[in-house]
């Protein structure tokens, strides 16, 4: 069975600083990792990683994956208020489905 | 390029009801997902559609079903509803399913509360 672990489940952290999540999988017939940030409802999507050792950046948010190490981490640099929502991680193997870590849960303060 | 639409974004039910939620992928996707989400269990796949056809299906009891019509547009169906059945019901919408080129993306889901 597919198995997404994030951590940390939480995280309060101060505008400006930089934060690094985490995400370990185990996935048969591993196609790609994806991050999404869900604030109220809808997850948005972030990244889609499919290879080793290549950074996906988008602003301040970037991610890299290791599927030797089968865990990927997503960096925010210098957060902002916004930045505040759960962060999720999910992969897709073989079959047409995404699974989910539990996420984890992200506020910025001033 | 309009986005995914799901309907109602809320509902309140009874246990024992049955309710059906809808989804409208994409415009061009042909591939939509179901997913359950909840505090405890969070993001839970539910089974996924492509042309008319289930071609996935999560560890959901039987009350769970549902299909698609041929413009891609998708519902599902709960029957003799649960109180835990309440949470938050998302869709997802991708070209083939696999999510390869564009990820998927994620309508704003149907909150379902059942009382």
């Amino acid at each position: 069975e597919d198995k997404v672990v994030q951590s940390p489940l939480s995280l309060v952290v101060h505008e400006g600083d930089t934060v690094t999540l985490n995400c370990s999988y185990e996935v048969t017939n591993f196609r790609s990792l994806l991050w999404y940030k869900q604030e109220k409802k809808a997850p948005t999507f972030l990244f889609m990683l499919t290879s080793s050792g290549i950074e996906k950046k988008s602003g301040r948010l970037s991610s890299i994956l290791d599927k030797k190490e089968l865990f990927s981490i997503l960096n925010i640099t210098a957060t902002q208020t916004g930045d505040s929502a759960v962060y999720l991680c999910a992969v897709s193997g073989t079959a047409s489905k995404l699974t989910f870590g539990t996420g984890t849960r992200l506020q910025v303060t001033l | 390029k309009a986005g995914v639409t799901q309907t109602p974004r809320y509902l309140i039910k009874t246990r024992g009801q049955q309710v059906t939620l809808s989804c409208s992928p994409i415009s061009g996707h042909r591939s939509v997902s179901w997913y359950q989400q909840t505090p405890g269990q969070g993001l839970q796949f539910l089974f996924e559609y492509f042309s008319e056809t289930q071609r996935n299906k999560g560890n959901f009891p039987g009350r769970f079903s549902g299909r698609q019509f041929s413009n891609s547009r998708s519902e599902m169906n709960v029957s003799t509803l649960e109180l835990g059945d309440s949470a938050l019901y998302l869709c997802a919408s991708s070209l083939d399913g696999q999510g390869d080129i564009y990820g998927y993306t994620f309508g704003s889901g149907t909150r379902l509360t059942v009382v």
